[in-house]
């Protein structure tokens, strides 16, 4: 176990659903990431949250939405995805200023 | 742009020799380099990582050789094992870019028993 859990394991969604994605971490980190990881291609970063704020979004659509409540759980918020977003959804988490990042097991999207 | 990528996609060993996955990078300025491995249904796990100022080093079964010469990194692990099978990525973090990783595309190691 890293210390980064994920929460659902696996999700199956339409496109008019709204559904969340949920990571913890139990490292005592302040920076948190989200990936997402598509068959093929390189891990993508999508948001940093560096002592709960924003410090980078990645071009993402406004589709997803992260919010991150306090330096242990960060959340992404789905809402109106396409089938092209289906992927893995990588939570990981870092001291900040530290280049080691220590990831969950991810999420398994399915949008139908 | 930057770029990191690896040579092979999948690389086939027998248990018990010795494995070498290989990572180029493009971003010459770039000073950390980690190699993760993840297994099917889990997310990737640190292996080791290397600053710019080292060109080895070493871990239990595994090292790591950086030749920024030729922007070259390369993963060695010693007597494969079964367990060893999984995608291997190696990332680069651009020098003064803390908290951002550049991941390659991955190589697959398949050990055959």
């Amino acid at each position: 176990e890293t210390g980064v859990t994920q929460t659902p394991r696996h999700l199956v969604m339409g496109m008019t659903n709204k559904k969340s994605l949920k990571c913890e971490q139990h490292l005592g980190h302040n920076a948190m990431y989200w990936y997402k990881q598509s068959a093929k291609k390189p891990l993508e970063l999508m948001f940093v949250y560096n002592f709960k704020e924003q410090t980078e979004n990645n071009s993402v659509p406004s589709r997803f939405s992260p919010e991150c409540p306090n330096s242990s759980h960060l959340f992404l918020h789905l809402h109106t995805l396409q089938p092209e977003d289906s992927a893995l959804y990588l939570c990981a988490s870092s001291r900040t200023g530290a280049n080691e990042q220590f990831f969950g097991p991810g999420t398994r999207l399915t949008v139908l | 742009g930057e770029s990191v990528g690896l040579h092979l996609p999948t690389l086939s060993v027998q248990e018990g020799d010795n494995s070498i996955i290989n990572c180029a990078y493009s971003n010459s300025a770039s000073d950390y380099f980690i190699w993760y491995k993840q297994e099917s249904g889990k997310g990737p796990q640190f292996i080791i990582d290397i600053r710019s100022n080292m060109d080895k080093r070493q871990g239990q079964r595994v090292t790591v050789l950086l030749n920024k010469t030729v922007k070259h990194l390369s993963l060695q692990i010693a007597a494969t094992q079964p367990g060893d099978s999984a995608v291997y990525f190696c990332a680069e973090s651009p020098s003064g870019a803390t908290n951002k990783l550049i991941f390659g595309t991955g190589t697959l190691l398949a050990v055959q028993p």
